[in-house]
């Protein structure tokens, strides 16, 4: 059973345009959610959070929406840059209503291509 | 700073053997967390580990186990292999301090090959 999910496991965008990922959970005890870039040969690397008391977090480019009535979240990265070109992660964790643990719950990941 | 460190980089073992993988976490990191990678997957959740102790269990069998040196390196150690088991393995280091979440740093991976 797939608690979070990434459906779409390719995404091609135009260099300067809005890539849109997105990340939907089933668990209602996640509290804590996260998107991770991942390039190959490397780990994945932190990009942005959010925590489930807000519905936006912003970082630059990069901003994080959260809809927890709907349980799904998304990843806009504006403007596009070649360099954005990767896998991007969805994961979540209950850290807080979990019992401390800050395991994490990775989505299948999505392949950004950014065209130039 | 140095990052996360594992050992060793690329693995072949055949089904039954026994391997042990190795992480060092960044410095002043007392928490370690183990993920399993399957090929078109995302990282699968295996163990953490705070202060030696074990916080944290994924859904994985007792042929996994792992420890958490007085340092605060840790080992994986992954018995009886199955062809499954294939995978890059992912360590991931982070403060740990409890009651808050803690941004969890990935090494590069130990890509395990069984035949």
């Amino acid at each position: 059973d797939q608690q979070v999910k990434q459906n779409s496991p390719s995404l091609s965008v135009q260099e300067g345009r809005i890539s849109i990922l997105n990340c939907d959970y089933t668990n209602s005890m996640f509290d804590y959610f996260l998107w991770y870039k991942k390039y190959p040969a490397e780990g994945p690397t932190f990009l942005i959070s959010i925590s489930s008391i807000k519905d936006k977090n912003e970082d630059g480019r990069f901003t994080v929406f959260l809809n927890k009535s709907a349980k799904h979240l998304s990843l806009h990265i504006v403007p596009s840059q070649p360099g954005d070109s990767a896998v991007y992660f969805c994961a979540a964790s209950a850290i807080f209503s979990g019992g401390g643990a800050d395991g994490l719950t990775f989505g299948k990941g999505t392949h950004l291509i950014i065209q130039p | 700073d140095a990052g996360v460190t594992q050992s060793p980089t690329h693995l072949i073992k055949t089904r039954g053997q026994h391997v042990t993988l190795r992480c060092s976490p960044i410095s002043g990191h007392k928490s370690v967390s183990w993920y399993q990678q399957v090929l078109g997957q995302g990282p699968q959740f295996i163990f953490q580990y705070y202060e030696k102790e074990e916080r944290g269990r994924g859904n994985f069998p007792d042929r996994f186990s792992a420890r958490q040196f007085p340092n605060y390196s840790s080992e994986l150690n992954v018995n009886a292999l199955l062809l499954g088991d294939s995978a890059l393995y992912l360590c991931a280091s982070s403060r740990g301090t409890p009651g808050t979440y803690n941004e969890q740093f990935f090494g590069p991976g130990t890509r395990l090959t069984v035949l």
